[in-house]
């Protein structure tokens, strides 16, 4: 199984400013036969379901604020909030959906600071 | 829009047992590869299952295996998890999570269930 390991655990932000949420993954989870790695990044907010913001690594999904940015490659990978809103408190989850079973981080928990 | 609603939570005893319903509307169900995950109280998202759109395809985490069974009823628009001999560990939210089809192949989740909660306890 790939282990998907995200840090810090938390995190406090102050409005405006930068976050950054980092997620190793124990094998790399690039595929050489499409050069795309197998990577989603999921907001999940108190008291509701995940909700995805990031696939392929760096796609954003429609709709999603462009202050989330994702990067990296391989086993290496970055969730970046520019400009750090009120309503972006949330916990965030790196996955991978290279093989089964799909695995997720620990999870990251946004506050402000 | 796309809408996953689950149904059949509840309080069950150890080795007890529940089916869990996801009816799905708003998108053409029977496309689509689609998946169980769990969250236990206060703690990260876990893999259950998988069950591919040919309904043969199916995956299951080790944690559940033998216990737990997929399965889906295209003509019903509805997914299914019968849970057997539960345990207290089994104790979460579960959620209905369809899989995207824009990839080729395995894809991320693109659409969530609100979820429906089963408490294992004495």
């Amino acid at each position: 199984d790939i282990v998907m390991t995200q840090s810090p655990d938390s995190l406090a932000v102050s409005l405006g400013e930068r976050a950054t949420i980092n997620c190793k993954s124990s094998q790399s989870v690039l595929y050489r036969s499409n050069n795309k790695n197998y990577l989603s990044w999921y907001q999940q907010k108190p008291g509701q379901p995940p909700k995805v913001l990031i696939y392929w690594a760096s796609t954003r999904e429609s709709g999603v604020p462009d202050r989330f940015s994702g990067s990296g490659s391989g086993t290496d990978f970055t969730l970046t909030i520019s400009s750090l809103q009120a309503e972006d408190v949330a916990v965030y989850y790196c996955h991978q959906y290279l093989t089964t079973p799909r695995t997720f981080g620990q999870g990251t928990k946004v506050e402000i600071k | 829009e796309v809408q996953l609603v689950e149904s059949g939570g509840g309080l069950v005893q150890p080795g007890g047992s529940l089916r869990l319903s996801c009816a799905a509307s708003g998108f053409t169900f029977s496309s689509y590869w689609m998946h169980w995950v769990r969250q236990a109280p206060g703690q990260g998202l876990v893999w259950v299952s998988r069950i591919h759109d040919d309904g043969r395809n199916i995956r299951y985490a080790d944690s559940v295996k033998g216990r737990f069974t997929v399965s889906r009823d295209d003509a019903k628009n509805t997914l299914y998890l019968q849970m057997n001999s539960l345990r207290v560990e089994d104790t979460a939210v579960y959620y209905c999570v369809r899989e995207g089809a824009s990839c080729g192949g395995d894809c991320h989740f693109d659409s969530w269930g609100q979820g429906t909660l089963v408490t294992v306890s004495s």
